[in-house]
């Protein structure tokens, strides 16, 4: 099948600990991203990557981390150092122009 | 960094009906992409337009780059119960190709 995989589909994490999120892609696209919704904010860019060992900070890095060190894997941490955590997290790939979205991890930490 | 502003922010409509909703930006973009995303899952792209004036359908669905760039305008005719979602307007940005999301229009449909 191909696409993008995004694993687990809900995660329940204590406060204070660090999580990991899981993005897969088959699509041979070179871009990936992950986003942030919230209720009524829309989606906020974390992070990109546009290649293997590269990947820029978005508009609301601070408290995450990710890396990128095969093109078909993009995970990110969520660290103990982001405030408010609990959200849904959408990965999404690029091969141009377009973004093409995973199915969504929602994260609450509790 | 890039803004894009979508209105309506939510809208409530009878089953049957057009409708309409627009996103405006402060700078100039060369692609709109309209997403519709339902509860609990990934947007999913609808509609991409590459060029000023362009005039693009999908079904129902009829998207419209504008003129000066900085606007896009996405149309559904004849609403059905199932075109129930938040509609994003986005665009890439950036020498990365960034991709822009807009807040979201929520659309729900009175059968």
């Amino acid at each position: 099948d191909g696409g993008i995989t995004q694993s687990p589909k809900y995660l329940f994490r204590k406060e204070g600990q660090n999580v990991t999120l899981s993005c897969e892609q088959n699509l041979n696209h070179d871009a990936m991203y992950w986003y942030r919704q919230d209720p009524g904010q829309g989606l906020r860019l974390i992070y990109y990557s546009q290649i293997v060992n590269d990947f820029q900070k978005g508009d609301i890095a601070e408290g995450y981390s990710v890396s990128r060190e095969k093109k078909e894997s993009f995970p990110l941490t969520v660290t103990s150092a982001q405030k408010n955590p609990t959200a849904f997290y959408l990965c999404a790939t690029g091969g141009g122009t377009e973004a093409f979205f995973g199915q969504g991890t929602r994260l609450t930490v509790v | 960094g890039q803004q894009l502003n979508q209105s309506p922010q939510s809208m409530f409509i009878q089953e049957g009906e057009d409708v309409s909703m627009n996103c405006t930006s402060s700078s100039i973009f060369n692609t709109w992409l309209w997403y519709k995303q339902e509860p609990g899952e990934g947007p999913v792209l609808l509609i991409a337009l590459y060029k000023a004036g362009e005039l693009t359908s999908n079904g129902r669905l009829t998207a419209q780059f504008g003129i000066t760039r900085k606007d896009s305008f996405l149309n559904i005719s004849a609403s059905i119960p199932s075109d129930v979602g938040i509609y994003f307007c986005a665009g890439p940005s950036g020498g990365y190709q960034k991709v822009t999301f807009g807040i979201g229009t929520k659309l729900q449909v009175i059968p």
